[in-house]
């Protein structure tokens, strides 16, 4: 069956802009995370979502960043008044059990 | 609170020769531990997984890792690398016992295969 999908593979932004970067989980995938990857920290994890419970967000690195997941499949990441340090690859992983897959990525740049 | 450590930031191998992977943890937990591989401009892909079975865990691509809770080590081999096998690895701990079964990952190593 078909993986996980994400959208847009590449965003290049202007600083100060928003951008939504969108998750397709896996169908029937129960969890979705939020994980970003950049040059200087490495992968770290944003937000996790598990069914209808209230998610994670103690990954987010500051208030600009929000994520929701509706009817408990897709879900989209909003970054607020981008700011350079936003710059990197933002992963999407859905899960049933204990193993995570990931998608492709979204490759943000923000100018 | 669980973290992981990959004592090498860069590995480089012969195409033919062992190719090793360190990977040591630490985790509150009774952790479930994974390696992943990602390929330039690629995903993460799943090489293998420990979750509280056998030790020595085998995985795709003729990659095996074991388990040593004594020296909390999960590290990763491959008997005779391939040129294909130049990529970034990641070390990865999962509690699942935990509230929330979030990935801690390592800081990478990158694979270099000479000819």
């Amino acid at each position: 069956g078909a993986g996980v999908s994400q959208s847009p593979s590449n965003k290049v932004t202007e600083k100060g802009k928003d951008v939504e970067l969108r998750c397709d989980p896996i169908s029937g995938h129960t969890a979705l995370y939020w994980y970003r990857q950049s040059l200087g920290q490495g992968l770290e994890f944003l937000i996790y979502f598990q069914g209808n419970s209230a998610p994670d967000k103690s990954g987010l690195p500051s208030d600009r960043f929000s994520a929701e997941r509706t009817g408990g499949s897709v879900s989209t990441l909003t970054i607020q008044r981008t700011q350079q340090e936003d710059s990197a690859v933002y992963l999407c992983a859905s899960s049933l059990l204990v193993e995570q897959f990931f998608g492709p990525g979204t490759r943000l740049t923000v100018l | 609170a669980q973290s992981v450590t990959q004592l090498d930031s860069h590995v480089s191998v012969s195409e033919g020769t062992p190719v090793l992977l360190r990977c040591n943890y630490s985790s509150s937990y009774s952790p479930s531990l994974f390696w992943y591989v990602q390929h330039p401009n690629k995903g993460l892909q799943l090489l293998l997984k420990y979750t509280s079975a056998a030790t020595l865990v085998k995985g795709i691509n003729g990659f095996e890792a074991e388990f040593k809770k004594s020296e909390t080590s999960f590290h990763l081999t491959k008997p005779s690398a391939h040129m294909s096998d130049a990529a970034e690895y990641f070390c990865v701990v999962s509690a699942p016992g935990a509230a929330v079964n979030k990935l801690t990952f390592g800081g990478g190593t990158r694979v270099l295969v000479k000819p």
